[in-house]
């Protein structure tokens, strides 16, 4: 069975740091490009950031430039997304998806940041 | 990027056909044939509906279809059934790898 399973949402105060974890099965994880996609409280869906199979090339949206990392570990077919300097509008429930016409998407894990 | 435009809610009866707008520019919708359709019921995953504009994947009813016209896709769900309220959203390919979603749609069957 194709899966995606995110894990590392927290409460975490603004200016702080959390990484967050998908793992990969049922796929080969290597061959497809991979993204990170939010929904803050009550918004709607925001594409973050996504990477190539060989984490060659990278994109994120402007909001989290700088801020945000993604990479990948095709031995271990995971995916993760560094996020720094965390503020309050970071707030929400991150998806690991699987980029060929995002069609596979994790359950989520929910990202608080307050203080 | 700003979000593609969508209606905030849709209704219909059960039986009836409901269309769904989805309004961007001539940078993602306009210039590439890269839509895809998303269901969401709330605390679930969301669910690829439609790909690529007009293509179903393996599984998706055929009650589900997609166009697009100039700067605006569109999703029609005909026969349309109590399971089809969810949210929706279109996303586009936007240039540079990168993807810009739709403000979504809250589809209520009455």
């Amino acid at each position: 069975e194709v899966q995606l399973v995110e894990s590392g949402g927290d409460l975490v105060q603004p200016g702080g740091s959390l990484r967050l974890s998908c793992a990969a099965s049922g796929f080969t994880f290597s061959t497809y490009w991979m993204t990170w996609v939010r929904q803050a409280p009550g918004k709607g869906l925001e594409w973050v950031a996504n990477i190539k199979q060989d984490g060659s090339e990278k994109y994120s949206v402007d909001s989290v430039k700088g801020r945000f990392t993604i990479s990948r570990d095709n031995a271990k077919n995971s995916l993760y997304l560094q996020m720094n300097s965390l503020r309050a509008e970071d707030t929400a429930v991150y998806y690991c998806v699987r980029s060929s016409g995002m069609d596979v998407w994790g359950q989520g894990t929910t990202v608080t940041v307050s203080s | 990027q700003s979000a593609l435009t969508q209606p905030a809610s849709v209704s219909g009866s059960p039986g009836q056909s409901i269309t769904i707008s989805c309004t961007g520019t001539s940078s993602d919708v306009g210039s590439y044939s890269l839509v895809s359709w998303y269901q969401h019921h709330p605390g679930k995953a969301p669910k690829l509906v439609i790909y690529d504009g007009i293509k179903r994947p393996s599984g998706v009813s055929s009650r589900f279809s997609g166009s697009k016209s100039g700067n605006t896709a569109s999703l029609t769900i005909s026969g349309l059934q109590a399971e089809d309220e969810a949210d929706y959203y279109c996303c586009s390919y936007a240039g540079n790898s990168a993807r810009v979603f739709g403000t979504g749609t809250k589809v209520t069957v009455l």
